[in-house]
This record gives C-alpha cells, structure tokens and sequence, in this order.
C-alpha cells in the first residue's frame, strides 16, 4: 500500500505571499491531520479533517486554512506568509474512529517550506 | 508547562545498549499514546501504539503507560547505529472530538554510536 504523499517537497517563497500544499492520504483513510514542526516549537497540530469536514483546529491564525475533497485528498492553504512560517509542514493520515477504536495516524515526508 | 514534558537529549549511547525514553504528561483526558521516530528531514514513523496502561512489545520496542502517574515509556534493546534519530511521544483522545489531535513531546535526539 502507498504511503501518505506530499507536494511539493520544498517550497520557497517570500513574505507576503500565499501556499498551498498538497496531501495524499494512505488508500482507504479518510481522516487528514496537518501538523508544523518548527526547532523551536516541536510538532504543532494545525488542523483534522475528515469526510470533508474540519473536526479541530489548532491555534493558528486564520492565515492558515485547509480542506478536503471527497476522494479524501487534502490541501493546506497559508496566506500571508511570515518569515515564522518556514517550517516543515507534515501530513498524517488515518482511518480515523470506529467502534470507539482511534486509529493510528501514518505521517508523510513533509514539505519543508522556506519565506524569505 | 507543556502540556508533554519530553527530555530533549540529547542521549548518546554504545551499540547494545538497552535506551529509555520518557514522557510525561499532565492532561488525564489523554487515551490513546504513540511513539514515532523521525530521522533527519523525514516524516515521523510510527513505532508504537498504545492505548491503556501496561507493556506492549514489538521485536526490540517495548512501549509501557502508566495512567496514574501520567508517565510513558519507550525501551529500546540492543540498540543499533541504526537507531539513531529523534524519538517523539506522542498523545491523544482529550475529550469530544479531539481525537484526530496528537500532542507531542519535544523530542528525544539518540545517537547509537558503534
């Protein structure tokens, strides 16, 4: 089975300006999660989505926004950019909850985004 | 405080020795908890998953939780050069929809040196 798939793998922009980002999930799932990861805040959840729906969000500025189509395929959106966003973005994906079970979640290799 | 407490390291150990990691935590809400390990500009990869107190073992991994004392454990056992990358705890389950939410700790960095 493929794993999560991301695109781009690197991106640089400059200030001011706007992303997206792309997730494929694993076959079958339904459930995205986006996180950032940053040397100096760690792993950060921006946002789940599900079935098309966003189920949470983290606390993260409006500039960041996000959606899901129904063949379960994510974008990310950031508008805006500041310097503070170059990070590593990351994708999870996961079946997410049944029969009061939670799933795992299966991470992808992430896109590094630059804002200079 | 961080709602996960995780040492950063970093932890330097030689080949075939038995490695501890540790987390600690302060939300009781949390229900179900991972370990990951990311090597240098990769994404996590799930190492374990539990979800209630106890061991769980998995070839050289050994995952423990311990819910009263909102600690969880990772021991890694004849550790490998291989080995080498940082280690994240991660958490979940705080309550109503949450449950796509993981929390993570800051990170462990180990070096398995031969």
């Amino acid at each position: 089975k493929a794993g999560v798939t991301q695109t781009p793998r690197y991106l640089i922009k400059t200030r001011g300006q706007q992303v997206t980002l792309s997730c494929s999930p694993i076959s079958g799932h339904r459930s995205v999660s986006w996180y950032q990861q940053t040397p100096g805040q760690g792993l950060q959840f921006l946002f789940e989505y599900f079935s098309e729906t966003q189920r949470n969000k983290g606390n993260f500025p409006g500039r960041f926004s996000g959606r899901q189509f129904s063949n379960s395929r994510s974008e990310m959106n950031v508008s805006t950019l500041e310097l503070g966003d170059s990070a590593l973005y990351l994708c999870a994906s996961s079946l997410g909850m049944a029969s009061g079970r939670v799933y795992e979640q299966y991470f992808g290799p992430g896109t590094r985004l630059t804002v200079t | 405080q961080k709602e996960v407490e995780q040492d950063p390291g970093p932890l330097s150990v030689p080949e075939g020795a038995i490695v501890s990691l540790n987390c600690t935590y302060s939300n009781s809400a949390f229900q179900y908890f991972m370990w990951y390990r990311q090597y240098s500009r990769k994404g996590p990869e799930l190492l374990m998953y539990t979800y209630s107190s106890g061991n769980k073992e998995d070839g050289r991994f050994t995952a423990q939780v311990d819910k009263s004392s909102k600690y969880i454990s990772l021991f890694i056992r004849d550790s490998q050069p291989s080995d080498s990358a940082t280690y994240l705890c991660a958490m979940g389950g705080a309550g109503g929809t949450s449950y796509g939410k993981l929390t993570f700790g800051q990170g462990t960095i180990l070096t398995v040196h031969p």
